[in-house]
Order: C-alpha cells, then structure tokens, then sequence
C-alpha cells in the first residue's frame, strides 16, 4: 500500500527567508503524481504545485519549488521569499496514475515570522 | 463559476442522529469525492464516484453512504452518527482523463457528533 510521510509537524522562518518542507513516499509503481496543497487557517484546501513522476525536471511555480527524487522516493518543497499569507499547514499528497485516490501525509505546520 | 460548494459549513449532531451533508460542483467534473481530516493525520478517502450512478469505497466508508444521481450533486449521509465521526469533512471534484489529477476541493464541513 502507498503510504506518504511528512516527519516535520511544524517548522518555522523568518519573513523573506527560504524554507524546506520534507516529504517522503512509498510505492511500487513507476508512474504516479505528487503534491503540495496549502491549508491556511480558512480551511480551504489549495492546490501549490505537483509533479509527474516520469517527469526529471522538478517543477515550479514563482516561489515555490520542488526537489523531486525519484529513486530516493522524496519530494521536498522549497518556499522561497517566505511572506506572511504562506502561513498554513502544508500537505504532501500522492495519486497513481490510473487512479485518482489522493494518499495524504498528516501535514506540516509552517509559522512565519515577521 | 462557484466550484465546489458544501453545506452546512459547522454541524452538531447528538450521537445516533442521521444527517446528509451536501456537496455540489459546477465544473462538469466526472470523478467525485469525500475525504475527512483528523488532528494530526492526513486527509483520507470515505467514497467517491466516477460518474453518474457509479460510486466506490476508499480507506474508511464505514459508517457513511453515497450516491451519485447527477454529474453535479454528490451527498454523504452518516446513517447513524457515532462520536468518532466527528471531523471535518471535505469534498472534491476533478476531470477523468487529465494527466494532472488535480483535484478542487470545497470549504468543508465541520461535524460535531456529541
């Protein structure tokens, strides 16, 4: 069974720093997704960026940034600039290919601050 | 464009009470879904359907039915509800047949069994 680990329940950072989240997975299959969504304290669950296993280069959108390797079976997500509104509880989440069932780590609480 | 809606938002319940929680989209989506989120553990899937009239089983459906009789409307109903059902309950939606899987999430649904 696939199962999604995030060792870090909280981490803090400095406003304008960068900040790592970990996320470590487990699977056999070679083709399957990967991704971070944010939960600010509204609640609303926010898709941040995602990954395609076959995939080599990691993806990014404007601060933020993934660190995927594949062999190791990690996907890491970097904030970079780090601002006050990314404050929020962080989620890795895993989906196989032919299925759309999402595979959730227990989250990472990220504080930032001023 | 409203997305995915959920009513009520916040619900008490006295144990052994029924209830239907309500979850719409306006997106078109075929695939359709309920997760609930505990302290400290990630989002993880009660049911979700694939289309109109078909619906299936994810990690933890005990305790709670579905049906699908339009591609929109997707209800969860706790037949008989029991304090371990108290948690905050999403619903999401999303394209069959996209690469990205990227599911859309609603407001969710806060549910209070006493």
């Amino acid at each position: 069974a696939q199962t999604v680990t995030q060792s870090q329940p909280e981490m803090s950072v400095q406003e304008a720093e960068t900040v790592t989240l970990s996320c470590t997975y487990d699977t056999s299959e070679s083709d399957y997704y990967l991704f971070w969504y944010k939960q600010p304290p509204s609640r609303q669950m926010i898709l941040v960026i995602r990954q395609e296993a076959y995939k080599q280069q990691n993806a990014t959108e404007n601060r933020f940034s993934v660190n995927f390797q594949k062999a190791a079976k990690s996907f890491s997500l970097k904030i970079s600039d780090s601002q006050l509104g990314d404050a929020a509880m962080y989620f890795c989440a895993y989906s196989r290919d032919s299925n759309y069932q999402l595979i959730w780590g227990a989250g990472t609480k990220l504080i930032i601050k001023p | 464009n409203a997305g995915v809606t959920q009513t009520p938002k916040f619900q008490v319940l006295k144990t052994g009470q029924s209830m239907t929680l309500q979850c719409a989209q306006d997106m078109n989506h075929e695939y359709m879904s309920w997760y609930r989120q505990d302290p400290g553990m990630g989002l993880r899937l009660i049911h979700y359907s694939v289309g109109a009239g078909i619906t299936d089983q994810g990690e933890v459906p005990n305790g709670y039915n579905v049906s699908r009789s339009t591609t929109e409307d997707f209800p969860l109903r706790l037949l008989s509800a029991a304090p371990s059902q108290t948690s905050v309950y999403f619903c999401a939606s999303s394209y069959l047949g996209l690469t990205s899987n990227e599911q859309f999430f609603g407001p969710g649904t806060r549910l209070t069994v006493l």
